[in-house]
């Protein structure tokens, strides 16, 4: 069975920092995997996502993550952070391209600093 | 991307009575859509797969007989909690898949007093 592992419940950065958000997973094949961020209230927006190629991949609001078989890991990253980043961050496995049955883990809050 | 709305965004009823919430695909039509349920400060966890036309498919452990879908049309599914309690207040979302990624809509927010 797949599942996630995000393993920071909390991260707090200040504003300007350079933030990364851990992911790791396991999946028997290759996986899809996802990130999607949620603000209070709100329902997910996705951030980027990762089927084959590139293990790089980049995302909106200058965020990108770095797929990594070696490690099972799928770790988001922003160079500089602001403010209205401050949210709820999930990342998601997936069987297939169809993305309904993606597994999510428990979520890192980020926690921006001014 | 699809666009999906929900409705009501938020609400309040009675133990012992049923709310009825939809998920609305504005700009694409959705043989499949995706129930979930997150309580707060927890992730979200798979419901059921509303299929248009025919019946739900439930995860295990939730109550097909409580949770009631109904997807009647491709850009429309029902999610109804019938006798609803306390501890069925959640956060609820629905999401609809293209053909990469998942587009979910803003949720409804049950409480049961």
């Amino acid at each position: 069975a797949q599942s996630v592992t995000q393993p920071d419940i909390h991260i707090t950065v200040s504003e300007g920092a350079s933030l990364e958000l851990r992911c790791n997973y396991s999946y028997g094949a290759t996986p899809y995997l996802f990130w999607y961020v949620q603000s209070p209230g709100q329902g997910l927006q996705l951030l980027l996502k990762y089927f084959s190629g590139d293990t790089l991949v980049q995302g909106i609001k200058g965020f990108e993550a770095e797929f990594k078989r070696s490690q099972s890991s799928f770790n988001l990253r922003k160079p500089s952070v602001h403010w209205s980043d401050a949210a709820e961050y999930f990342c998601a496995v997936g069987a297939s391209t169809n993305a309904g049955k993606s597994t999510f883990g428990d979520g890192t809050t980020l926690t921006v600093k001014p | 991307g699809a666009v999906v709305s929900q409705h009501p965004s938020w609400v309040i009823c009675k133990s012992g009575t049923s709310v009825k919430i939809e998920c609305r695909s504005l700009d694409f039509q959705a043989t499949t859509m995706f129930w979930y349920r997150q309580f707060p400060k927890q992730s979200l966890m798979l419901m059921a797969t509303s299929n248009e036309g025919s019946k739900a498919t439930y995860e295990q452990g939730v109550e097909k007989d409580k949770f009631l879908i109904n997807h009647a049309s491709l850009t429309l599914s029902t999610l109804t909690v019938t006798s609803a309690h306390p501890e069925d207040s959640s956060f609820y979302i629905c999401s609809l898949t293209g053909t990469y990624e998942q587009y979910f809509g803003p949720g409804t927010r049950l409480t049961v007093t």
